[in-house]
């Protein structure tokens, strides 16, 4: 069974104080791994698929990082605007290949 | 461009009333699917579909319906709303297997 765990659950930041927010996973045979943010109210908005260890994405503030294990969403002087919920989800190699959902890091940062 | 648009927003239903959720995409995209999100449960999977007339369960499929007869609309069906399908209903499509999701922005439900 494909298994996405979060971590941590919630994170405050001061604005400009750099962290990463971890994602772990087990899959039989990784198709993509996809970070969503998603702001209260909202529904999920796409920020990045990787496809394959050692690969790295950026926008903006936003880094994401895989290894054969996990990814890291990397955020390097945060704003109060990158306030949201961060979700990370994967999808197999196999059948129809849905995605499986983490349950998501809490963001605030403050200013 | 439109994208995934969920309606309605928001609804109250009764227990044992019956309602639709109405999701449609303008991407031309095969593949869609309905999720629930319960506060620190994340997503779960409902049904999806990989193109018309296909639709298969996800992980949470009792007491829904779906139906795919146009590429464009998921429809969404609850056919005896319990108080355990209060939650948030989101549709999302994407292109292929490998290829992200668009959301749409959301159904609110309460069952009272």
């Amino acid at each position: 069974e494909d298994q996405v765990t979060q971590s941590p659950e919630a994170l405050r930041l001061q604005e400009g104080e750099s962290s990463s927010l971890n994602c772990s996973y087990t899959v039989s045979g990784l198709r993509g791994l996809f970070w969503y943010r998603q702001d209260p109210g909202k529904g999920p908005e796409f920020l990045f698929t990787l496809y394959s260890a050692g690969e790295e994405k950026e926008k903006e503030r936003l880094k994401a990082t895989l290894t054969k294990k996990e990814s890291f969403l990397h955020i390097t002087a945060p704003k109060p605007e990158d306030s949201a919920t961060y979700l990370c989800a994967v999808r197999p190699n196999s059948g129809y290949s849905t995605l499986t959902f983490g349950k998501g890091t809490m963001l605030l940062v403050s200013p | 461009n439109a994208g995934v648009t969920q309606t309605p927003k928001f609804r109250i239903l009764k227990i044992g009333q019956s309602m639709t959720l109405q999701c449609t995409q303008d991407m031309n995209h095969n593949y869609m699917y309905w999720y629930r999100q319960d506060p620190g449960m994340g997503l779960k999977l409902i049904y999806y579909s990989v193109g018309a007339g296909i639709t298969d369960k996800g992980e949470v499929p009792n007491g829904y319906n779906v139906s795919r007869s146009t590429t464009e609309d998921f429809p969404l069906r609850l056919e005896l709303a319990a108080p355990s399908q209060t939650s948030v209903y989101f549709c999302a499509s994407s292109y292929g297997r490998g290829t992200e999701a668009f959301f749409g922005q959301g159904t609110r439900l309460t069952v009272v």
